[in-house]
């Protein structure tokens, strides 16, 4: 069974860092894409990056580059998403998502989401 | 960037009924390189066609998928009150994936 663990909700500060986290069963870690996706309050969705835990291969959408770091931890079979600065536009849903199908980008599993809240 | 463009932005029909929900592309997409995705209040999205038609896991068939070039259709047949939801189309033929903007239906 797939596990995918998401880091509580976090309220902070503009200005501040965060460093959020995607826990996945490990027989699986260095097997998928890890993605993040962001959902801004009442909005649709949107592709940030992933990361190919195995060789930590990491892709980012252009709105995105620059603006957030996608990294990956084998030893604990976790991935991240930080920023260094956060603003109050950063304030939404976020939600890791995984590649597990060869040959596709579709997201067959999904976690629950961490919800971001920036707010001075 | 590929553009993805849903219609129509909301979707009100009746128990039993048939939902046609379409996504076009704003370039040509091979008809492996689209996936379909149902999130529902509060939930997070969950996988419903990709590739080929292919469904995800525990999708029923009355959910399916067609389309190939740039118009792509979700079929939702013998709709449940359970299918109201936004559906989103995602491609992943080019190296930058997008998502379109939504459709929402009502049962």
């Amino acid at each position: 069974e797939m596990h995918l663990v998401q880091s509580g909700a976090e309220v902070k500060k503009p200005g501040e860092s965060l460093k959020i986290s995607c826990q996945v069963s490990a027989y699986i870690f260095t097997n998928c894409w890890v993605g993040w996706v962001r959902q801004l309050p009442g909005k649709g969705l949107e592709w940030m990056g992933f990361i190919y835990p195995a060789d930590s291969d990491t892709r980012y959408g252009p709105s995105f580059q620059g603006q957030v770091t996608i990294s990956a931890d084998k030893s604990v079979s976790t991935a991240y998403l930080q920023w260094r600065s956060l603003q109050a536009s950063d304030t939404g849903m976020y939600y890791c998502a995984l590649i597990t199908v060869g040959g596709t980008r579709a997201f067959d599993y999904w976690g629950r989401g961490t919800l971001v809240t920036v707010s001075s | 960037e590929i553009v993805l463009t849903q219609s129509p932005g909301t979707l009100s029909l009746s128990p039993g009924e048939r939902a046609t929900l379409s996504c076009r592309a704003s370039q040509s997409l091979r008809s492996d390189d689209l996936a379909w995705y149902q999130q529902k209040p509060g939930q997070a999205p969950r996988l419903l066609i990709y590739g080929r038609g292919t469904r995800g896991t525990g999708i029923p068939d009355r959910f399916s998928g067609s389309g190939s070039g740039t118009d792509f259709t979700l079929t939702i047949t013998r709709l449940d009150p359970e299918d109201s939801a936004v559906y989103y189309c995602q491609q992943y033929g080019s190296s930058v994936l997008t998502f379109g903007g939504g459709t929402k239906v009502e049962i």
